[in-house]
């Protein structure tokens, strides 16, 4: 059964900095990696997807690196801004789209 | 920009009785899925939706939860008799596309409490 782990599970940064968010899972077999962005009370925002025969996506800011050999995956957040304050979800994508979501690590930046 | 819709946005209702929660997908896509999150929980898988028919389920799913498709708009899951900890956000999605590198597009999900 797949596993998602996500660290730090919270992380709090002043505005223009540049941060990592690491993403783990347990069984290489995925079909893709995605990041969603999930703001409180609301739904989930597709940031970037990762076919499992690719290595990273850009879009803008964000950066996403997959490794499935060692099980990894991260999400890089260049000159962070308040607007990017949310919790960032990694989602594994198997077999008919039976994703498997991490806890999510709860992201806050200070003006 | 198309969107997924999901009504009601907050349902609250009493231990026993039965919810529906509706979906409008995308209007071109084909496969329907469910997810829930319960109040500081990951999101978890329900079921998915193909062709009129559930494609697979998680053993969350048991026979209280159904879906259907009641015409070509809609895709409702209903609660038959609900309990304290089906409390919990609904997320519906859909695709378009089934090959599994496409893009999973998630409404805003229907808060359910149950009292």
């Amino acid at each position: 059964k797949q596993e998602v782990t996500q660290i730090p599970a919270a992380l709090s940064v002043p505005e223009g900095e540049n941060l990592v968010l690491n993403c783990s899972f347990t069984d290489s077999a995925i079909y893709n990696l995605q990041w969603f962005r999930q703001d409180p009370g609301k739904g989930l925002t597709s940031l970037l997807l990762i076919q499992s025969s690719q290595r990273e996506q850009t879009s803008g800011r964000l950066n996403a690196s997959l490794d499935k050999s060692s099980g990894r995956s991260t999400l890089y957040i260049a000159a962070s801004q308040p607007g990017d304050s949310a919790t960032y979800l990694c989602v594994s994508g198997g077999s008919n789209y039976k994703l498997t979501f991490g806890k999510g690590t709860l992201l806050t930046v200070n003006p | 920009e198309p969107e997924v819709t999901q009504t009601p946005s907050h349902q609250v209702t009493q231990m026993g009785q039965e919810v529906i929660l509706r979906c409008v997908p995308i209007s071109n896509h084909l496969y329907f899925y469910w997810y829930r999150q319960i109040l500081g929980q990951k999101v978890e898988f329900l079921v998915s939706f193909y062709n009129n028919e559930i494609s697979e389920k998680s053993e969350i799913f048991d026979d209280q939860f159904s879906v259907e498709r009641p015409d070509g708009s809609n895709f409702t899951l209903k609660i038959r008799s609900t309990k304290l900890e089906d409390s919990a956000m609904y997320f519906c999605a859909s695709t378009e596309d089934r090959a599994d590198t496409g893009e999973l597009f998630f409404g805003e999900g229907s808060r359910l409490t149950v009292l």
